[in-house]
Formats: structure tokens, sequence, C-alpha cells
């Protein structure tokens, strides 16, 4: 079945960049999101890429996608305290049974 | 606007036992669902509702029910609880579609002794 795969932590420390990657099966996909979950809070969506685009920058964030390798990465440039939380990965696909498949998360963790 | 609204926060049951996981939206979604996030796992669907009186069963929904009798309003029923449905609970809308952005609630963490 379709799966997405994320590494479970990262530790950065602040000012630094973080590059959060992310590896999916299904080559139905249609979007793939980002979403931040911070203590105690529910998802919250970051960003989003279509699957036929292979970059997309948002302020600090840019989203890099290559299909070939089904591999999806965000990085976080100038990464603040701010910034620590569970991010997800997580892709939505539409062969003929729409589903969102979310990643297990990785957990950010920015050191001052 | 509140958003998508859970309650409660927290809930301790005994094997056996039932309850009900409310949820609230006040955007006008027509879409909702209710995932389970576990250690490790990610977030597994356990029912959605595409509009009021539509609900249909997600990745995991054994030992759960729900019915969405207005747009507002999606509760998730624990039928007999049991020690493996500990977990954090999410209910969450859209606009339209399982594809749109979904808006997350703050969740419940429920223990089943």
């Amino acid at each position: 079945g379709e799966d997405v795969e994320q590494s479970l932590f990262l530790s950065v420390r602040e000012g630094d960049s973080s590059v959060i990657n992310c590896t999916y099966t299904d080559s139905s996909s249609t979007y793939l999101y980002w979403y931040k979950q911070e203590p105690g809070a529910g998802l919250q969506l970051l960003t989003y890429i279509f699957s036929n685009m292979d970059m997309k920058q948002d302020q600090r964030l840019t989203v890099l996608l290559n299909k070939k390798d089904k591999h999806l990465s965000l990085r976080i440039a100038d990464t603040q305290t701010g910034d620590s939380a569970i991010y997800f990965c997580a892709e939505f696909s539409d062969g003929g049974y729409q589903k969102v498949t979310f990643g297990t998360g990785t957990k950010l963790q920015v050191i001052p | 606007n509140a958003g998508v609204t859970q309650t409660p926060k927290f809930q301790v049951l005994k094997t056996g036992q039932s309850m009900t996981l409310q949820c609230a939206q006040d955007m006008n979604h027509e879409y909702m669902s209710w995932y389970r996030q576990d250690p490790g796992m990610g977030l597994r669907l356990i029912h959605y509702s595409v509009g009021a009186g539509i609900t249909d069963q997600g990745e995991v929904p054994n030992g759960y029910n729900v019915s969405r009798s207005t747009t507002e309003d999606f509760p998730l029923r624990l039928l007999s609880a049991a020690p493996s449905q500990t977990s954090v609970y999410f209910c969450a809308s859209s606009p339209q579609g399982i594809g749109d952005e979904q808006f997350f609630g703050p969740g419940t963490r429920l223990t089943v002794l």
C-alpha cells in the first residue's frame, strides 16, 4: 500500500537551516503538504506543492519535490526556537479513490 | 471564528466503557474527519463525512461510530473501549473535500485502562 516515511528527529542550532525529508510511494499523488504540530495542539498547514512543480518558496520555507525519486523536502531558513515542533509530510492522491496519507512526523528541536 | 473545537481535552476510561468525543466547527465546512495519532505511526483516518447525513469509513474504523446530523457537529463514539484505543484523537474539517487544506482541532488524549 501507499507509504509516507520521514526520519523521526532532527536537531539544529538557532540561525542554521533545517532540512526535513520525506519519501512517498504513491505515484498518483496530486498534492504534497507540510503540516506543523506545536506541543499540545492540532496540525496546521504550513505549505503545499502540486505534484507537477519541483520547487515552491514561501518566505523562510522552501519545498523541493523530486517526483522521479518520490522525495519531498522542507527547508527552513534561519531556524528559530519557535520553529520547534513536529513536521508532518502528507500526500493527497486521486487514483480513483481520494485519500490523504500522513507521514510519521519529524520532531525538530532548535537549540538556542 | 472558533475554528474546530474538541471536547474533552483529556479522558480516562476503563475497558468496556463507552463515550463520545465531541467535535464542532463554525466555518461551514462540508468535509469533516476523525484521525488517531499514535507514536511512530503518523495520523490514521478513522471515519469521515462529506456533508450532513453522509459518513464513511476510513483506514481504521473498527470500534468507532460516527454520525453527522448537522454541518457543524461530527461526534465520534467509542462503543466498548479497549486499551488499543489509547491514543490522541484529532478532528479536522475542510471546505469541500479531503484534498483541501484541513483545519485541525486541538485533540483529545484518551487513555483506556
